[in-house]
């Protein structure tokens, strides 16, 4: 069965800090894998999304990487803002049997304090 | 948000009446999914739709019925509401082009609560 695991559940950061988030995933065939941000009361909002040769890959303060050889992803946030403040949700696509079939994670929610 | 519509936003209804969501997206993707969102359990998939006429099950389906008759439209139909289906639920779509050119949109969530 696929999966992917996040850690840590939970975060809280005083603002202006970096953290790092945790991605898992046991999903075959592997197609790409995306990081998503979901503020509160919001659908999620694509941040990155990597294929299995792309080990690193920046939007503005995010930057993800990916190993393929241990199915691992991080997602590392720099100079954290209040606004960063959401749900992280990582995302692993399958392509499988001519159809996309997306295994998502439970998410790490993050609180950055003033 | 851009794309993709889901209506009604809010709905509140009473347990045994049948419920239809609707989602609308402009982008003209292949695939398109619903999802719940409940706390403790992050997204789960309900069902996908791989073309028009084209679905299949996710790994929640009990309960739930849905049906494209159009690239544009996706709907989730409840056939006899049950307080367990109380939840947020979103729609995606998603292109097929694959690797890192793949597009995906989520729509902005319709909260039901069943009573």
């Amino acid at each position: 069965k696929n999966q992917v695991e996040q850690s840590p559940q939970s975060l809280i950061i005083l603002e202006g800090k970096n953290c790092t988030l945790q991605c898992n995933y046991t999903v075959s065939p592997f197609s790409n894998l995306r990081w998503y941000k979901q503020d509160t009361g919001r659908g999620p909002v694509s941040l990155t999304i990597m294929t299995f040769s792309e080990n690193t890959k920046s939007n503005g303060r995010y930057t993800a990487t990916l190993d393929a050889d241990t199915k691992q992803s991080s997602l590392h946030i720099t100079a954290s803002q209040l606004s960063d403040s959401a749900s992280y949700i990582c995302v692993v696509n399958s392509l499988s049997g001519g159809s996309y079939i997306p295994t998502f994670g439970r998410g790490t929610s993050l609180i950055v304090h003033p | 948000d851009a794309g993709i519509t889901q209506s009604p936003r809010h709905k509140v209804t009473e347990t045994g009446t049948p419920v239809t969501l609707r989602c609308h997206q402009t982008e003209n993707h292949r695939y398109m999914y619903w999802y719940r969102q409940d706390p403790g359990h992050g997204l789960r998939l309900i069902h996908y739709s791989y073309g028009v006429k084209d679905t299949d099950k996710g790994e929640v389906s009990d309960g739930y019925s849905v049906s494209r008759s159009k690239t544009e439209d996706f709907l989730l139909t409840l056939e006899s509401a049950t307080s367990s289906q109380t939840s947020v639920y979103f729609c995606a779509s998603l292109s097929e082009r694959g690797g890192t050119t793949d597009t995906q949109y989520f729509g902005p969530g319709t909260r039901l609560t069943v009573l």
